[in-house]
Parts: structure tokens; C-alpha cells; sequence
């Protein structure tokens, strides 16, 4: 089945520095969605993407779609304590079983204020 | 718009007991789906309905997991018998179409089996 390796496994910041994470795949996508997750509730949607090299941004977050459409990344701009959660990347392919989301294992962030 | 409501929270029960859990999607939203997250893992994809028809369920442990969405809206997932292994939170998303289409997740029913 689909892989999906989500790196690093966690982080710990200070306030106001940036963060990059990232996720590779082993097979292409053809959408890429990232989601954070806080303690006792469902993910929720920050970034989704549809199209190979597609570079998006919600406020502080910026996320991109990689070319070869087996990666991509989030970034988070000028950290703060409400930043902290577990960050989730999920790919979805095209055709049958592969419209499956697959998710990542997760980046948990934790910011120091 | 009201979000993807689930119920009850949380569940404790034995091992060899019977559970049940009930997502209500947002409206609209034609495909369903039923994830399992085990502490300190991404969502693991159980059963996808499309309206009231299963369009993927490969990884249902069918022997023991059922599940229904016999109107195309609200959806139960049940467990019988329950085994250790089962303690996972379980959450329901939707979406307006299988593909190109963002998921919405509930705050999910955590279980524990004792």
C-alpha cells in the first residue's frame, strides 16, 4: 500500500523562530492536505493542494506541492504557543481504492514561550 | 455550517462487549469515511462510503467491525467483540465528493477496552 514518511517525528522551538516539515511518499498524488491536530479533537484542515509545484499560504503557514508529486512540505512563520499540536500530512491519489487519504505519522510541535 | 458531530465521546468497555458510535456528516457532504488512530499514529482509513454504498473497506477487521450508512447521512461503526488491540480513537470525516475534495473531521470517540 501507500507510504508516507512524515519527518522530523517532533520538534521543539521558542517562540517566534520558523519550522519546516515535511513528507515524501513512495507513490505520486495527486492531492496533498495538512492538518493539525490538538489534544481530544479531530484534525483540522490548514492547507490542501492539488496540483504539482503549487505553492499555497494561510496566514503564517505555507505549504507546497512538490514536482514530482511525491513530497511535500509545511512551513510555519514566526511560531507562537498556539502553534503547538501534532501536524498531519496526507496524500490522496486518483482511481479506485487509491482515492484513499494515507496520513502521515505526524510532526509533534512544541513551542517554547 | 455546522461540523461532523459524533457521539458518544468516549467509551470504556470490556473485552468480548459489543460497541457502537454515531456520525452525523456535515450537510451535504455525499462520502463518509471511518478512521481508526491508535495513540501516537496518523488516521488509519477503515470504511469510505460514497451516499449510502461502501466504496472502500479493505481495511475493516470485518469479522468483528461493521458499519452502515443506510440513508447516505448519519453512519454507525460497530464493534463485536471488542479486543484489547481496539482502544484507538475512532473518528468520522466527510467530504462533498471522493477526490479534490477536503475531508472534515469530528472530534472523534475515544474507546477503551479493558
Amino acid at each position: 500500500g501507500q507510504q508516507l514518511n512524515q519527518s522530523p517525528q517532533s520538534m521543539f522551538i521558542q517562540e517566534g523562530e520558523d519550522v519546516s516539515m515535511n513528507c515524501t511518499s513512495s507513490s505520486i498524488f495527486n492531492t496533498w492536505l495538512w492538518y493539525k491536530q490538538e489534544p481530544g479533537e479531530g484534525p483540522v484542515l490548514l492547507i490542501a493542494l492539488y496540483k504539482a509545484g503549487e505553492l499555497t499560504s494561510n496566514g503564517r503557514l505555507t505549504a507546497q506541492f512538490g514536482i514530482t508529486r511525491k513530497d511535500s512540505f509545511l512551513n510555519i512563520s514566526a511560531s507562537i504557543p498556539s502553534d503547538v499540536g501534532i501536524y498531519f500530512c496526507a496524500g490522496q491519489g486518483s482511481g479506485g481504492s487509491n482515492y484513499k487519504l494515507t496520513f502521515g505519522k505526524g510532526t509533534l510541535l512544541t513551542v517554547n514561550p | 455550517e455546522a461540523g461532523v458531530a459524533q457521539s458518544p465521546r468516549y467509551k470504556i468497555i470490556e473485552k468480548r462487549q459489543s460497541v457502537a458510535f454515531w456520525c452525523n456528516p456535515i450537510s451535504g457532504h455525499a462520502t463518509l469515511y471511518w478512521y481508526q488512530q491508535i495513540l501516537g499514529q496518523g488516521p488509519k482509513l477503515l470504511i469510505q462510503f460514497q451516499n449510502n454504498g461502501v466504496v472502500d473497506d479493505s481495511q475493516l477487521p470485518k469479522d468483528r467491525f461493521s458499519a452502515e450508512r443506510l440513508k447516505g447521512v448519519d453512519s454507525t461503526l460497530k464493534i463485536q467483540p471488542a479486543k484489547l488491540e481496539d482502544s484507538a480513537v475512532y473518528l468520522c470525516a466527510s467530504s462533498l465528493r471522493p477526490s479534490n475534495s477536503p475531508l472534515h473531521f469530528g472530534n472523534g470517540t475515544r474507546l477503551t477496552v479493558t
